[in-house]
Parts: structure tokens; C-alpha cells; sequence
């Protein structure tokens, strides 16, 4: 079974410039959500898609921040302008209906450079 | 908010020493999750807990949810290199409704050195 897909796996950009990351989760797996892990920290949840609707985005920045999944498949997560702040690895993870209820997979994810 | 703390940020063990870390919630969980991230990887499941009290256990990995299902345990027997990595806990956001599962608020990690 392919695991979630991300890319790219590396961005250099400068600020106020943009960046979008791309996502297909593991087949089947209605639910897709992107989480930000800075250096050090753990996986913070930005949004949660189930199919194609957006279930929570509370804690995405909207300003900068967009993200769409219009076909409930693949995602993609922009970031525009970006910050110095944004640097970080950008995650997928999507999760299936059975098996283990809770369980995430994630992707290798994208790491974001902001110079 | 709901925060997710764990103990210790490092832990440094030699190959074949115990190791255990611990996570505690500002909240009650209805379930915590355990993560390992290899350095330079990505996390992976490792196992859910969701019983007051349950305990259990995966080879020389052992876990605990507390009987308040406000902290939980991993507890690592006899260490050994493949162990190295990040160990996360994570629990449902709080009011996070009845699409929780894997919303999920994460601790900082414990890191992981195993000195062979």
C-alpha cells in the first residue's frame, strides 16, 4: 500500500514570496489533514479536510494561509506572503475510515525555508 | 487552551538501560496517541489508548493512560539503538466535537540518544 505523498520534500524562498505544497494521501482515506511542525516542537494541526469540505481551520492562519482539496483527493496548502516564521516542516496525514480509529499516517513531509 | 506537556525534552541512555517518558494534559483525553519520529523522518502511529488505567504493551514497549486520563506513559525496557528517535504524545483537541479523531493537539517530545 503507497503511503502519503508529499512535495516537495525541501522550498528555500525568501520572504513575502509564495509557496504551495502538494499532498495525495493514501488511497481511500476521505480525511486529510496538514499540520506545521517547527524545529523542536511537535505537530501543530493547521486544517482537516473530510472528502472535499474543510471540517476545521480554526487554526489556520488565513491571512497567509490557503488550502483547498477539491476533488477530495489530493490537497494543496499555499502560503502567501510568507514569514520568517513559517519555517518549518509541513505535514500530511490522512486517516481511514477502520482499522484503528485514531491512527495517522503521515507523510515525509515539506520543509520550508524562509530566508 | 488545552496543552500537552511531556517530561523529560532529552533523555540520553545507554544501549540496554530503561527509558521512560512522561505526557500530561491540561484536560481529560478521551484517548492519547503515541508517536515515534526517527531524525529526518516523519511520525509514525505507534498506539492509542483509551481505557482508564489500560496498560499495554508492544515487545519491550510498554504504555499507560492514567486512571484520570489526564497523563500517560512509555516506558522503553532494555534500549538498543533502533530506539533513537522522538517520542510524541498527542490527545484529541479539546472541543474539538465528534470529528476529534485525529485532531490532534501534540506534547513537545522526548528525544531519544542511545549511547552503543
Amino acid at each position: 500500500e503507497a503511503g502519503v505523498a508529499q512535495s516537495p520534500r525541501y522550498k528555500i524562498i525568501e520572504k513575502r514570496q509564495s509557496v504551495a505544497f502538494w499532498c495525495n494521501p493514501i488511497s481511500g482515506h476521505a480525511t486529510l489533514y496538514w499540520y506545521q511542525q517547527i524545529l523542536g516542537q511537535g505537530p501543530k494541526l493547521l486544517i482537516q479536510f473530510q472528502n472535499n469540505g474543510v471540517v476545521d481551520d480554526s487554526q489556520l492562519p488565513k491571512d497567509r494561509f490557503s488550502a483547498e482539496r477539491l476533488k477530495g483527493v489530493d490537497s494543496t496548502l499555499k502560503i502567501q506572503p510568507a514569514k520568517l516564521e513559517d519555517s518549518a516542516v509541513y505535514l500530511c496525514a490522512s486517516r481511514g475510515a477502520g482499522g484503528r480509529t485514531g491512527e495517522l499516517f503521515f507523510g515525509e513531509g515539506s520543509r520550508l525555508t524562509v530566508l | 487552551g488545552q496543552q500537552v506537556m511531556q517530561i523529560p525534552q532529552y533523555q540520553h541512555v545507554q544501549e540496554g538501560e530503561d527509558f521512560t517518558t512522561y505526557c500530561n494534559s491540561s484536560t481529560t483525553l478521551s484517548n492519547i496517541q503515541w508517536y515515534k519520529q526517527r531524525p529526518g523522518g516523519h511520525p509514525v502511529f505507534l498506539i492509542q489508548l483509551v481505557k482508564s488505567g489500560e496498560v499495554k504493551k508492544q515487545k519491550r514497549l510498554t504504555f499507560q493512560f492514567g486512571e484520570a486520563k489526564k497523563n500517560s506513559s512509555l516506558h522503553i525496557t532494555a534500549t538498543q539503538t533502533t530506539d533513537v528517535g522522538t517520542y510524541f504524545c498527542a490527545g484529541p483537541r479539546a472541543n474539538a466535537g465528534g470529528t476529534s479523531y485525529g485532531k490532534l493537539t501534540f506534547g513537545q517530545g522526548t528525544i531519544l540518544t542511545v549511547h552503543p
